[in-house]
């Protein structure tokens, strides 16, 4: 068990910039989960996939952002044309099955700062 | 809609000290609950979980019950440790499984 991965840990960008941010699952879970986590709350659900199907999208997903996984095993998370307000702390987690009573695995998070 | 409310903190408490942390709960159906914690410069990681009313999930000497007729799930220990220092946060997932958590406790302890 490798844990959750998450690259890059920081990203400083100009507003109006594209980023991207990765996450690589622990191997055998198919559920992939993207949060985002902002000063003093706590993660707010953004979208997940069972597999590489993209199952559920938060209202909080504008059309700005997009998220894949193509084969299953790693996703994506793309932010274009970025904003001020979309400095926060990105996380990724993954969890094994479809019962509610499993646990998720989170990685340490991709911080993104616009300036 | 779900959502998990948390006991605002910070809580500072000294060493040996007996801690509790309130949490209550709004979900459809039956969720199961869960205390994740979050370590300075580290990644959220499980502490303990509840699958059903009445359970109660342990670990690290932590403890917490699943209490349907109050919708709580309330985290205690009967000796905090300088090492407990961190932010717990309180969790439930849903059918869908994805979840939803409130906006996390800091618990600083003093020697």
């Amino acid at each position: 068990d490798t844990g959750v991965s998450q690259n890059p840990r920081h990203k400083i960008t100009k507003r109006g910039q594209n980023v991207t941010f990765r996450c690589d699952p622990i191997s055998e879970h198919n559920r992939l989960y993207w949060y985002r986590q902002t000063l003093g709350q706590g993660p707010e659900f953004l979208t997940y996939f069972q597999n590489e199907a993209q199952l559920e999208k938060s209202r909080l997903l504008s059309d700005r952002f997009s998220a894949e996984r193509p084969k299953g095993s790693f996703s994506t998370l793309e932010i274009q044309r970025t904003e001020q307000g979309d400095s926060a702390m990105y996380l990724c987690a993954s969890s094994q099955g479809s019962d509610s009573n499993q646990p998720q695995h989170f990685g340490d998070g991709t911080r993104l700062s616009i300036l | 809609g779900n959502s998990v409310t948390q006991m605002e903190g910070p809580v500072t408490l000294s060493e040996e000290a007996f801690l509790t942390i309130n949490c209550t709960y709004t979900a459809t159906g039956y969720p199961s609950l869960f205390w994740y914690v979050q370590y300075p410069g580290e990644g959220l990681q499980l502490l303990l979980k509840a699958t059903k009313a009445d359970d109660k999930g342990s670990n690290k000497g932590f403890e917490a019950t699943y209490r349907k007729e109050t919708t709580s799930f309330h985290l205690e220990k009967g000796s905090v440790q300088v090492s407990d220092s961190a932010v717990y946060f309180c969790a439930l997932n849903t059918n869908a499984g994805k979840s939803t958590f409130g906006d996390g406790t800091t618990l600083t302890v003093k020697p």
